[in-house]
């Protein structure tokens, strides 16, 4: 089955590290940009950066660079989101999702719950 | 502020047509980039509804509909069905953010 499997809900404090991960299968991991989307808590969707899991080349939206660091292991077909140091406003449902010809989201995960919290 | 402005709501009856509309600029819908839609349901993940404009997934019934002129977008629901009530988000590539944005999202609501 296709299908990108995402890991499970997480809680931390203000100021702990993070890394969350989306795991592929079903299809050539290497051959498709994997992309993560934020959707705050009952807000819309916004577009974080995209990783190449071939060579790892990595794009960000301007809004999250530097606030974010994407990686991919293509030997474990995973794609990797990653804190340095959370804040309460990073609290919201993490979306990993496949590209088609990095142009557009062709399969979703079921997305990841981070809640930052005191 | 999205980049891609949607309408925050649409109502619609069983059986009526409704259209949600997706406005950018000249940096990205104006200059020729594509759209794509997504529909969410509450508590799931979203899912591609329209690509390129107008192309439907095989899954996706007919009653949906896309198209595109000059810095907008559009995305039509035909015979509108109380399970077409989700959240709608539309998508392009912006040139002057070398990356994709979203349209803030449509909450469609079958009356």
């Amino acid at each position: 089955e296709v299908q990108l499997v995402q890991s499970g809900p997480e809680v931390k404090k203000p100021g702990e590290s993070l890394k969350i991960s989306c795991k592929g299968s079903g299809y050539s991991f290497t051959t498709y940009w994997i992309g993560w989307v934020r959707q705050m808590p009952g807000k819309g969707l916004e577009w974080m950066g995209i990783i190449y899991p071939g060579d790892s080349e990595t794009r960000y939206s301007p809004s999250f660079q530097g606030q974010v660091t994407l990686s991919a292991d293509k030997f474990t077909r995973t794609a990797y989101l990653q804190w340095t140091s959370l804040k309460a406003s990073d609290t919201a449902i993490y979306y990993c999702a496949r590209l088609f010809n990095i142009w557009y989201f062709d399969l979703w995960g079921r997305g990841t719950l981070v809640t930052v919290s005191s | 502020q999205s980049v891609l402005t949607q309408p925050p709501s649409v109502s619609g009856a069983p059986g009526q047509r409704v259209t949600i509309s997706c406005t950018g600029s000249s940096s990205n819908i104006g200059a020729g980039y594509n759209v794509h839609w997504y529909q969410q349901f509450p508590g799931t993940a979203p899912k591609l509804l329209i690509y390129n404009n107008n192309n439907r997934p095989s899954r996706v019934p007919d009653r949906f509909s896309g198209s595109k002129s000059g810095t907008s977008a559009s995305l039509a629901i035909t015979g509108l069905q109380a399970e077409d009530e989700a959240d709608y988000y539309c998508q392009s590539y912006d040139s002057s953010l070398s990356g994709s944005v979203f349209g803030g999202g449509t909450k469609l609501t079958v009356l």
